[in-house]
């Protein structure tokens, strides 16, 4: 087992800029979601990709994108960002029949 | 609306003093109860899932308990090592996203 792996850890951004974040699953992992914590609350779903499709989303508005690729790494895309979209945002692999999700370490945005 | 209120937000023990961590969830049908921890600046590293009221399950210094309405996390004799955040999480039967819906977290300190 690889892990899961995301990058980059840190990154500061300005208002109104757009970010990608990435995430690599942990290997035979084809279900990956996304979630966004923010500073002293529990992780929120932002959505979730199997086989390169997005299958569920939160309550998060359209400029929250994604991408899954078939390595079964995936991409969290922001547009327009505003202040509030501070916070740590994790990515979590699974497989059929995995009992729980691995999570990866995040990555920690800040909007100034 | 499915919700989980942990109990309490943070608690301080001296090495070696039980104590027990509440979960409780309102959820339109269970299909897994999760406790994960959660290091600072860290993603979430799974502990437990439980499926159906009257389950249990340990590892170490924690039990992990479930019945219809809460959960539990009981921690025996507990070390410094023991601090962290500790996330409880339910998925619903009726989501087909997997999608987990997280409480706010206990963060846990032990002092030697």
């Amino acid at each position: 087992e690889t892990g899961v792996t995301q990058s980059p850890t840190h990154l500061i951004k300005t208002r109104g800029q757009q970010v990608t974040l990435r995430c690599s699953s942990q290997s035979g992992h084809n279900t990956v979601s996304w979630y966004q914590q923010a500073l002293g609350q529990g992780p929120q779903f932002i959505f979730q990709y199997y086989r390169e499709e997005e299958n569920g989303r939160g309550n998060f508005p359209p400029r929250f994108s994604g991408l899954q690729f078939p390595n079964y790494s995936s991409e969290l895309n922001v547009n327009a960002l505003e202040l509030d979209d501070s916070a740590l945002y994790l990515c979590a692999s699974s497989s059929v029949g995995q009992d729980g999700y691995t999570f990866g370490s995040g990555t920690r945005l800040t909007v100034v | 609306e499915d919700q989980v209120t942990q109990s309490p937000e943070a608690l301080r023990l001296q090495e070696g003093e039980s104590s027990s961590l509440n979960c409780s969830y309102t959820v339109s049908g269970l299909r897994g109860l999760f406790w994960y921890r959660q290091d600072p600046g860290k993603g979430p590293e799974f502990l437990f899932t439980l499926y159906s009221a009257g389950e249990e399950k340990e590892k170490e210094r924690l039990k992990a308990t479930l019945t219809k309405k809460e959960s539990f996390l009981h921690i025996t004799a507990p070390k410094p090592e023991d601090s962290a955040t500790y996330l409880c999480a339910v998925q619903a039967r009726s989501s087909n996203t997997g999608k987990l819906i997280f409480g706010q977290g206990t963060t846990l300190q032990v002092k030697p």
